[in-house]
Formats: C-alpha cells, structure tokens, sequence
C-alpha cells in the first residue's frame, strides 16, 4: 500500500529553465494538493487538482506556473523559465476526503 | 493575512513530561483541524484531526482540543518520547468545491530532552 510518491526528490536548475515536479498519489485518492514551503515557512496552498480537471488554483503565481493531473499517469507541477525565488520545497498530498496525506517533497534549487 | 497562527516557534520538554502545542485562528468558516509532524526532509506526517463539532479528539498519546469561542486549538502529548522531536503544524480547512484547502501555521520545533 505505497503511499503518495513524488519525483524527483532533489532538482537543481539554472535560472530560465523548466522545473518539472510529478506526484503520484496514494491508490483510490482522486484529490490531488500541490503545496509549497519557504525556508522557515510553514506550506502553502497552490493548486487542487482532481483528474483532468483543475478546481482551485488561487494559491498559484499567475505566470509561469502550471498544473496538471490527466487521465493516466501522475500529476506534475510545471515550472517555466525559473527564478532564484522558486527555490523551495514543493509537497504534494492526496485525499479521500478530510485527511491529506504527503508525499516526501520534492526540493528545488535554482542556481 | 495569516489565518492560522503557532505563535511559539520552538518548545522544550523534558522526556516524559506533557508537551502542549497551541494554535490560533481567525477564520470562523474553518470546519476541520489538522496536526501533521515534520521530520526535515521529509514531508508532513498526519498526526491527529478534529472537526469544528466536537470540542476534543484523542488517539493514544495525542489529543486534540478544541474551543471555537476563543479559535484556539492545542495539542497534547502525554508523555512526551524523543521521538516526538520534530516540528509541528497545525492546519486548518473548509469545503469548497469539494476540496478541502489546508492552512498551515508556520510551524513549532519541539524538542524532547532526554
């Protein structure tokens, strides 16, 4: 009973290239949270995802960053053209219903 | 507007002894609270929950207090084992759309003294 998975688990990018996160949820969840935490912060929402659908993605910078959660295979959180200010760790967790569960993180660095 | 607040960011116990946690908020829609624990480097473990219609939840050597009144949530951890070093959060949520967004205090650092 694998619980929500998440890859890579460490990724380092240069400024202006693409940060791709993908999160696998926990088997039978079909709701799908991306968070992010800063140094020292607590996590913040980004984005809620169920299959093929975006439902609430007010936690999201409006340019160049995007989610998605098709049909088959995992969810992934698309960075573009990244900033030193994207360095963080962006967490994923699924749900049935009240409880969510996360994944381990995945840490981006820009250089 | 941070509408959940741990306002102690680090607590020390001694082994043994009751650690409490608390936890304030200012949104009265919030229906549902969370505590997750957090080892570094991994990602926020699911401790223990309580809904807004009940007043205490408890599951061994946690327990969760609830009073709406004052928006003020506390955890407790009887007796407290160094393996409870780690940081805590707690969370907050309401439906919407089906979705139930957490809100997350910034997090208190315990630490268990030996």
């Amino acid at each position: 009973n694998a619980g929500v998975m998440q890859n890579p688990r460490h990724l380092v990018r240069r400024r202006g290239q693409e940060a791709r996160l993908r999160c696998s949820p926990m088997k039978g969840h079909s709701h799908v949270y991306w968070y992010r935490q800063l140094p020292e912060e607590g996590l913040k929402f980004m984005v809620y995802l169920q299959k093929e659908n975006i439902i609430d993605e007010s936690g999201m910078p409006k340019e160049r960053f995007s989610a998605e959660f098709p049909k088959e295979g995992p969810s992934i959180l698309r960075i573009q053209q990244v900033v030193r200010g994207d360095s963080a760790a962006y967490f994923c967790a699924s749900s049935l219903v009240h409880e969510q569960f996360f994944g381990p993180g995945t840490r981006l660095t820009v250089l | 507007d941070q509408q959940v607040k741990q306002n102690s960011p680090s607590l020390s116990v001694q082994e043994g002894r009751i650690s409490i946690l608390n936890c304030d908020y200012t949104n009265s829609m919030f229906d549902y609270f969370l505590w997750y624990k957090k080892y570094p480097a991994e990602g926020p473990t699911f401790l223990i929950s309580i809904s807004s219609i009940k007043d205490k939840n408890e599951d061994g050597r946690f327990t969760v207090f609830l009073n709406k009144s004052a928006k003020h949530l506390s955890l407790h951890i009887v007796p407290s084992q160094p393996g409870d070093s780690a940081v805590y959060f707690c969370a907050a949520s309401r439906e919407i759309q089906g979705a139930q967004k957490l809100v997350f205090g910034q997090g208190t650092r315990l630490t268990i003294n030996p």
